[in-house]
């Protein structure tokens, strides 16, 4: 079974600083991890996702995670907080074989002061 | 390719009565998935369809649910006798093969439903 854990239901910054958003997955195959980006009332956008390939992800907005198997951790990181960034961030994990369904964690609300 | 579109974005319904969703994925993709997010909560997998065959469902959905995708297109979510724990966003996402072989899903808006 694999699940995921976010660390922090609430986030928050100012504007310009770092975030960063916890998650630590576990997983009985090699994993495909995944973040995600809810704004209010609206659905789920995909900010970034692993698939084994570089452990160091690039995504959307400026988002990058860095996946760590040692550690079992999948952390989401931008260098410079925007007001715009603010909105509910989900990790999830899914196997790398058959039907692939997602498994998320609870969410952390990203909130940015300016 | 227009997104995954969901109907309706609102349902407000009475306890006992039956509900049903709409769910048109983006064209081409022969997967598609149904979730259930409730408040404050991540969304949780509900059941899979690989073109017109149902091929997984979670214990989460009791008998009192029904998902059809007929011709391997949209799919339709029904709830019967609705509870007011049915009470959540309803989200479908849908995918294909990239040559890696990683399917990535793609949400519609999500279709709210509240059971007064």
């Amino acid at each position: 079974a694999q699940s995921v854990t976010q660390l922090g239901s609430h986030v928050s910054v100012s504007e310009g600083a770092l975030v960063l958003l916890r998650c630590n997955y576990s997983s009985s195959v090699p994993p495909y991890l995944f973040w995600y980006v809810q704004y209010p009332n609206q659905g789920l956008q995909l900010l970034l996702k692993y698939t084994s390939a570089a452990t160091l992800v690039k995504g959307i907005n400026g988002f990058e995670a860095e996946f760590k198997k040692s550690e079992t951790s999948f952390h989401l990181t931008k260098p410079s907080a925007h007001m715009s960034d603010a909105a509910e961030y989900f990790c999830a994990v899914s196997e790398n074989t058959g039907f692939q369904k997602l498994v998320f964690g609870t969410g952390t609300r990203l909130l940015v002061s300016p | 390719d227009t997104g995954v579109s969901q109907d309706p974005r609102h349902k407000i319904t009475k306890r006992g009565q039956n509900v049903t969703f709409r769910c048109d994925p983006i064209s081409e993709h022969n997967r598609l998935y149904w979730y259930r997010q409730t408040l404050g909560q991540g969304p949780e997998f509900l059941t899979y369809f690989q073109n017109e065959a149902q091929l997984e469902k979670s214990r989460l959905l009791s008998d009192r649910f029904s998902a059809e995708r007929p011709k391997g297109s949209f799919s339709t979510l029904e709830i019967q006798r609705t509870e007011q724990g049915d009470s959540a966003m309803y989200l479908c996402a849908s995918s294909s093969p990239r040559a890696s072989g990683n399917y990535e899903q793609y949400f519609g808006p999500g279709t709210r439903l509240t059971v007064t």
